[in-house]
């Protein structure tokens, strides 16, 4: 699976939209993008994934380079409630589709501001 | 119902014991993983079960012990423990093979090893 690059953290104000970046520069044609959050002390959510195109659900918005080597996951209009560790993970299946499970980079620590 | 649901919370345990965590859900599932999370890192891999057969062992010591009973449960168990394995342990389950599909996580059994 390719390796994934994120800020360490970010400040974003309330109200406004958070933008978090990912470097994945050497994924290849069959790995997805992921994004995951993880609240303190809670365990991992599943915010968003995608192939090559854009995609959009309840919770944020999933924007892919078309060379596929960058990704922004965008949250609309974050709350205090959005503060968390915010994973993006490239993920392949092994051959035969098998159960890999998701291997977790360092992440963004968001924080939202009042 | 997607929970994912952890028993005990918390656990208080010394290097002598020998205690299991249970990791239980309703919905059937492709895959089902163990997690341990150290404070301030991510989580990282620890066993996988495909259709509750061990498919994954990320070298964990053989003083953790996996075990998959039925489609619903996964327990941990876990002897002579030391200091150092104290951590938020996570179970997962994902309901087709990855990639594309989500991972969804129970709320993790904090341990302490004393």
């Amino acid at each position: 699976d390719a390796k994934t690059t994120q800020p360490p953290s970010m400040d974003c104000a309330e109200g406004r939209a958070a933008n978090l970046p990912c470097n994945h520069s050497t994924i290849s044609g069959n790995e997805y993008v992921y994004w995951y959050r993880q609240i303190h002390s809670q365990g991992p959510q599943y915010i968003i994934h995608g192939l090559k195109n854009n995609e959009t659900n309840e919770m944020a918005s999933l924007i892919i380079t078309e060379d596929r080597k960058s990704s922004t996951l965008i949250l609309p209009h974050a709350t205090l409630r959005d503060t968390a560790v915010y994973y993006c993970i490239a993920i392949s299946g092994r051959s035969g589709g098998g159960a890999d499970g998701l291997t977790f980079g360092k992440g963004t620590h968001l924080i939202i501001q009042p | 119902d997607t929970e994912v649901t952890q028993t005990p919370k918390h656990l208080v345990m010394g290097m002598t014991n020998k205690k299991s965590l249970k990791c239980e859900q309703h919905m059937g599932h492709r895959a089902m993983y163990w997690y341990k999370q150290k404070a301030k890192k991510p989580p990282e891999l620890m066993f996988v079960y495909s259709y509750e057969k061990l498919s994954i062992n990320e070298s964990v010591p053989s003083r953790f012990s996996p075990e998959c009973p039925n489609s619903s449960l996964l327990n941990l168990h876990l002897h002579a423990l030391q200091p150092e394995d104290s951590a938020l342990y996570l179970c997962a389950r994902t309901g087709a093979p990855l990639p594309n599909t989500e991972a969804f996580f129970g709320q993790g059994t904090r341990l302490t090893v004393v």
